[in-house]
């Protein structure tokens, strides 16, 4: 049973680009969230989503990110015209449930640098 | 709103010596905790979590952490480290009527050989 899986794991892009992160969570999970790590801040919740469906979407900046998660494809994270303050490491994680002791399974992260 | 405190951000330590990192959490509820490391170049994967019950909980690696519901703390702790612990530790809380999970800004532990 494969794990989480990102990609790519790095991606750099020029200012004003558009970034794609892709995330495909674990077989069988319906929830998927995605985190954004900078350093020395930890983890920092962005959006939490089920098939076709946006649950939370608390932590996403209120423009030029968006996040989807199509009935049959992968979870995307999209940022429309990346700036500098856009590098980070972007984790996904995906839960067979919404049990709210459940874990969560993470992938292995997209690294996005912009120049 | 939750929020999750970590004290310290860099922890450096000797083989053998005893490790206590602190977590504190924010919430006006029930809450589910979680301890999760990430050693160097490899995914985050859960050490243990709290949800009920008994509020020492143990986990993989000999660790184990406490729930104190007065203190709003959650710490973690080690008898005795190895120099395989050196990683990033990061407590993490989830409201009981909320679905996301808060971290906290992680701890680095250098474990000297």
């Amino acid at each position: 049973n494969a794990g989480v899986m990102q990609n790519p794991r790095h991606l750099v892009r020029r200012r004003g680009q558009e970034a794609r992160l892709r995330c495909s969570p674990m077989k069988g999970h319906s929830h998927v969230y995605w985190y954004r790590q900078l350093p020395e801040e930890g983890l920092k919740f962005m959006v939490y989503l089920q098939k076709e469906n946006i649950i939370d979407e608390s932590g996403m900046p209120k423009e030029r990110f968006s996040a989807e998660f199509p009935k049959e494809g992968p979870s995307i994270l999209r940022i429309q015209q990346v700036v500098r303050g856009d590098s980070a490491a972007y984790f996904c994680a995906s839960s067979p449930q919404v049990a709210t002791n459940e874990k969560l399974f993470f992938g292995s992260g997209t690294q996005l640098s912009v120049l | 709103a939750q929020s999750v405190s970590q004290h310290n951000h860099h922890v450096i330590l000797s083989e053998a010596a005893s490790l206590e990192l602190g977590c504190n959490y924010s919430y006006g509820g029930t809450v589910n905790l979680f301890w999760y490391v990430q050693y160097p170049g490899q995914h985050l994967q859960l050490l243990l979590k709290y949800f009920s019950g008994d509020p020492l909980v143990k986990g993989i690696k000999g660790f184990e952490a406490e729930f104190i519901k007065s203190k709003f703390s959650f710490n973690l702790r080690k008898p005795s480290v190895q120099w395989s612990d050196t990683a990033e530790y990061f407590c993490a809380v989830r409201g009981t009527r909320q679905d996301k999970i808060i971290f906290g800004k992680g701890t680095r532990l250098h474990i000297l050989p």
